[in-house]
């Protein structure tokens, strides 16, 4: 079964340009998380789907920020215009929740990341 | 809301040696806290997790520990070889809420 695929790898722009990040979470995974790891930081949380839903994207920095997740699959992340301050690792992670007592649990799948360069 | 502190940020350990990485989290009512893995230039992978109900969690070489009273869980590596050197980072969730806390990271080196 593939894992949670990104898109692109590495990206380097200009600061004032936009960049769409691309996230194809596991098949069936109802959860869709966006995170961004700036150097030597935390894994710091942007924002969640519920299918096609925003749960939370309290952790969305700005309104140059934007998340979508048409149709319940894949998730796309742009960011407009692109500041120095974006530059850093932003990964797609994936679950399925599993009941686990009165409370639901799951294993989070991480991609490989995008590197987004601001220049 | 939650934050997940983590120390060290680094640690350098020989070949066959344990490691140790401590993390505090704030919010009470945090009961799942699993640990991630990432190797240079791969994906972050779930190692270990524990929840509220266990103090402790075993798996190999590998342990976890809980103390919810100090808010305080561990991780334990023993007969450290070369490639547990990765960053490793702690995370801490309600799972009411969904949505995982991580730590800042350990950068754990193990020279042979």
């Amino acid at each position: 079964e593939a894992g949670v695929t990104q898109f692109p790898s590495h990206s380097v722009i200009e600061k004032g340009q936009t960049v769409t990040l691309r996230c194809d979470p596991i098949s069936g995974h109802d959860n869709l998380y966006w995170y961004r790891r700036v150097m030597g930081k935390e894994i710091k949380f942007l924002l969640h789907f519920v299918k096609e839903s925003k749960q939370d994207e309290s952790g969305m920095p700005n309104n140059r920020f934007l998340a979508e997740r048409t149709g319940g699959t894949y998730s796309t992340l742009k960011v407009q215009p692109a500041e120095l301050e974006d530059s850093g690792v932003y990964f797609c992670a994936s679950s399925q929740d599993r009941l686990w007592g009165l409370a639901f649990s799951g294993e989070l799948f991480f991609g490989e990341g995008s590197r987004l360069t601001v220049l | 809301g939650e934050n997940v502190e983590q120390h060290p940020s680094t640690l350098s350990v020989q070949e066959g040696d344990s490691a140790v990485i401590k993390c505090t989290y704030s919010d009470s009512a945090s009961n799942y806290f699993p640990w991630y893995k990432q190797e240079l230039g791969k994906r972050p992978q779930l190692i270990i997790d524990i929840r509220s109900n266990v103090g402790e969690k075993k798996d190999q070489r590998i342990a976890v520990t809980l103390n919810k009273t100090a808010k305080h869980f561990s991780l334990h590596i023993t007969e450290t070889q070369p490639e547990d050197s990765a960053v490793y980072f702690c995370a801490a969730k309600n799972t009411g809420f969904q949505k995982l806390v991580f730590g800042t990271g350990t950068r754990l080196l193990v020279s042979p």
